[in-house]
Order: structure tokens, then C-alpha cells, then sequence
């Protein structure tokens, strides 16, 4: 079974510059889950979606993140415009419906801002 | 929201000794503790979990205990080996009857195995 597939795996912009990751689940699992890991600290959750829907957005930066999961499937998260502080790692995460605790991660987009 | 603290932030010890990490603990609604291990480059994966009806669970070399009074839950690793070498992560979460909510993770630990 192939594991949560994340692109670009790395990714150099200028600041000011938009930038988007995407990420595939595992297939079958409903939940998906953008964490951001900055160097030497945890992950910190995004967003969270439960097919389509973003059920969980509060630490997601509006101003400048969005994010979207149209099919329930994939999703893709943008950053516009880009700053300096967040050049980090962005995670993607899923799990499924029956055993919904357990998340398992894609190796992670890292992001250098410029 | 969830608060969740892990010591120690570095552990080296000797191949074949004992390692301990300890995390702490803030919401007391929170009844799900994974933890993971993420090397070099990767995401990180998990090694084993524990809810909160249960005191203890074991996976071969690896052990985690819990202590919901203290609100205290710990991973130990027994006879390490070098590839055992990583970060390793505790989280913390309202799972299942509060739905699939996101982590709330530790900083780390850096654990190295010295030959």
C-alpha cells in the first residue's frame, strides 16, 4: 500500500513569491491533516478536513494560507505571498474513518524562503 | 488548548542500555498518546500508541506507559540498537468520541546510540 505521497519535496522561492505543496492520502482515508514542522520543534496542525470539508482551520494564517481538498482526495496548500519566516517543513497527514486516531505522514514538502 | 511538554530534549546512551522519554501533559480531556519516530529527511512515523483506558502496552523492544492522575505518559526503549537513532516525538489528542482532531506534539527528543 503506497503511503501519503507529498510534491514538490523541496521547494527555494524569493520572498513575495506564491508557492503551493500537494498532497495524496492514503487511499480510503477520509481525514487529512497540513502540519507545519519548523526546525528542531513538533509539527503544528494547520488544517484538517474530513472529506471536502476544512473542519479545523483555526491555526491556519488566512491572510496568507489557503488551503483546498475539492474531491476529497488530494489537496493543495498555498502560500501568497511568501515570507521569510516561513521558510519550515509542511506535513500532510491522513487517517481513516475506523481507526481515525492513528495518522500516518508523507515525507514532507521543506520550503526556503529567500 | 493542549499543552504538551517533552524531556529530555537530547538522550545519548550506550547500545544495548535502557532510554526513557518523558512527556507531560495539559488537557484532561485528552485521551489518545501516540508517539513517533522521524529520521533525517522523512515524516514522521508512528511506533506505537496508547489510549487512556489503558495503563501500559508493549511492542517488542519498545514500551509506553501512562499515568492519567499525573497526566504523565513515557516511552521506553530496551536494549537499543544504532538504528534506533532519530527524533522521537510524544503527541497528545481528544480522539475517537471527540472526533479525529489534530495532534498536539512535543518538541522532541534527539536520542543517540553510542557504538
Amino acid at each position: 500500500e503506497a503511503g501519503v505521497v507529498q510534491s514538490p519535496r523541496y521547494k527555494i522561492i524569493e520572498k513575495k513569491q506564491p508557492v503551493a505543496f500537494w498532497c495524496n492520502p492514503i487511499s480510503g482515508h477520509n481525514t487529512l491533516y497540513w502540519y507545519l514542522q519548523n526546525l528542531g520543534q513538533g509539527p503544528e496542525l494547520l488544517i484538517r478536513y474530513e472529506n471536502e470539508e476544512a473542519v479545523d482551520d483555526s491555526q491556519l494564517p488566512k491572510d496568507r494560507f489557503s488551503a483546498e481538498r475539492l474531491k476529497g482526495v488530494d489537496s493543495t496548500l498555498k502560500i501568497q505571498p511568501a515570507e521569510l519566516g516561513d521558510s519550515a517543513v509542511y506535513l500532510c497527514a491522513s487517517s481513516q474513518r475506523a481507526t481515525r486516531d492513528e495518522q500516518f505522514f508523507g515525507p514532507g514538502t521543506r520550503l526556503t524562503v529567500l | 488548548g493542549e499543552n504538551v511538554e517533552q524531556h529530555p530534549s537530547t538522550l545519548s546512551v550506550q547500545e544495548g542500555d535502557s532510554a526513557v522519554i518523558k512527556c507531560t501533559y495539559s488537557d484532561s480531556a485528552s485521551n489518545y498518546f501516540p508517539w513517533y519516530k522521524q529520521e533525517l529527511g522523512k515524516g514522521p512515523q508512528l511506533i506505537i500508541d496508547i489510549r487512556s483506558n489503558v495503563g501500559e502496552k508493549k511492542d517488542q523492544r519498545i514500551a509506553v506507559t501512562l499515568n492519567k492522575t499525573a497526566k504523565h505518559f513515557s516511552l521506553h526503549i530496551t536494549e537499543t540498537q544504532p538504528e534506533d537513532s532519530a527524533v522521537y516525538f510524544c503527541a497528545a489528542s481528544i480522539g475517537l468520541g471527540g472526533g479525529a482532531d489534530g495532534l498536539t506534539f512535543g518538541k522532541g527528543t534527539h536520542l543517540i546510540i553510542q557504538p
